[in-house]
């Protein structure tokens, strides 16, 4: 089967440092997605990990352990834009993307 | 560039009424495109995805159907709404990558359509 465990909520500061992180198990293995959702809106792409390791883009930064089937996003300098849910997901091969529930992060002043 | 369109944006519909979604991608051919629902509170689940034209995979049994008339083109129908039905509904496509299996590409989705069943 297919379980991907994110927590439910967080909450972090303006201009800090925030890491999400994201557990899976899952019965095949092509890839971690990382997206951002607004409330309300579809959900955008953030961030692609296939191999193990850190990924950096701007601000934001994904990593990947396949052994420990972890990953996390940090997100840097935060913003007030920042506020939306971030979802996991991951590429099970063959169409299967598993989406995880999604931690809504809540960036204050 | 690639965009992808879904309307109605929203959608209130009473129990047993009947239901067509549209999606459509433009800017791209042979894209693989897929069907969600998130569910208030919930994750996004996968209810279909297509390959192509006329082919349709089925991830969950309900009362949804969906049909890829043309090759950047998804409907989503059913024929009797349910109140579980209620949810955002979001259409997503990807590019096809060939025989090393096709979803190893991002998916992009459309803006959604939130549809509520009373």
């Amino acid at each position: 089967g297919q379980n991907i465990d994110q927590p439910t909520e967080m909450t972090a500061t303006e201009g800090a440092i925030v890491q999400i992180n994201c557990t899976y198990q899952t019965s095949g293995f092509n890839g971690l997605f990382w997206y951002q959702q607004h409330a309300g809106e579809a959900p955008t792409f953030l961030s692609y990990n296939v191999l193990d390791g850190l990924e950096e883009k701007g601000r934001f930064s994904s990593f990947l352990s396949r052994s420990k089937g972890y990953s996390y996003l940090l997100l840097k300098e935060l913003q007030m834009k920042d506020s939306a849910s971030y979802l996991c997901a991951v590429n099970g091969g063959y169409q299967k993307v598993t989406f995880g529930t999604g931690t809504k992060l809540q960036v204050i002043p | 560039s690639q965009t992808i369109h879904q309307w109605p944006a929203t959608l209130v519909q009473p129990v047993g009424s009947p239901l067509s979604l549209e999606c459509t991608v433009e800017g791209t051919s042979n894209p693989n495109l897929y069907w969600y629902r998130q569910a208030a509170g919930r994750g996004l689940q996968l209810l279909f995805y297509s390959v192509g034209i006329g082919q349709i995979s089925s991830e969950v049994p309900q009362n949804l159907s969906a049909s890829r008339p043309q090759d950047r083109q998804f409907i989503l129908s059913s024929k009797k709404l349910l109140l579980s039905d209620s949810g955002f509904y979001l259409c997503a496509w990807t590019e096809e990558t060939g025989d090393s299996g096709p979803l190893t590409g991002t998916q992009y989705f459309g803006p959604g359509t939130r549809l509520t069943v009373l």
